[in-house]
């Protein structure tokens, strides 16, 4: 059983398109996250939902837009791709509010943009 | 603000050497510390945790102590083999919603 899933695995796109990620966990956990990772591996932490509140909404432009239907879901929907958003979108989630707050990642999407 | 510094890579090793990745963090409160590792083309795996001070973690022979008084929480393999190769990922959380992660250490293990 995958317990953090996304799709796509891979997204090829021109600049100027817009495009979404879907992601969806099967754990019951209530938290779930978007990070980017960029190709130095570095991982940036982009917005957390709780119960489908957003609760950290970090310096991301106006373009990337979170959605979360119910506790399970949480997509990201990215408007007028430019180059730099080309990187590896992980989404993550985890039990809740309670320590010890370790989070389980999904397979990843890498975005392509041209 | 809340911070976590791991050696920078890559680490080269032959198969059953020794493995030390040094990992120092600085935190305003009482962080849980964990090492994530993420294997070629996957998302990131927790391999170990420690909530409190003296905690020992450990996971498929890996291992790591939370130590307060030197802020640090070194990951160490006795005999690393050829699939321990990826990168790892020291990371904290001080805060419900949030994990600080470090930006990764290479490891390439040779046969």
């Amino acid at each position: 059983d995958t317990a953090v899933s996304q799709t796509p695995k891979y997204l090829v796109t021109q600049m100027g398109n817009d495009k979404s990620i879907k992601c969806e966990q099967n754990l019951g956990h209530d938290t779930m996250y978007w990070y980017k990772q960029d190709s130095k591996k570095f991982l940036k932490i982009m917005f957390s939902y709780n119960n489908k509140e957003l609760i950290i909404n970090e310096t991301v432009p106006n373009r990337f837009s979170p959605k979360s239907p119910d506790k399970a879901h949480l997509n990201l929907h990215i408007n007028s791709l430019e180059l730099g958003d080309s990187a590896v979108y992980f989404c993550a989630s985890s039990l809740g509010l309670e320590r010890p707050y370790e989070q389980y990642f999904g397979p990843g999407t890498r975005l392509t943009v041209t | 603000g809340d911070s976590v510094t791991q050696m920078e890579g890559p680490v080269t090793l032959s198969e059953e050497a020794f493995l030390t990745i040094n990992c120092t963090y600085t935190a305003t409160g009482y962080p849980s510390l964990f090492w994530y590792v993420q294997y070629p083309g996957e998302g990131l795996q927790l391999l170990l945790k420690a909530t409190k001070a003296d905690d020992k973690g450990s996971n498929k022979g890996f291992e790591a102590t939370y130590r307060k008084e030197t802020t640090s929480f070194h990951l160490e393999k006795g005999s690393v083999q050829v699939s321990d190769s990826a990168v790892y990922f020291c990371a904290l959380s001080v805060r419900d919603d949030k994990i600080i992660f470090g930006k990764g250490t290479r490891l390439h293990i040779l046969p």
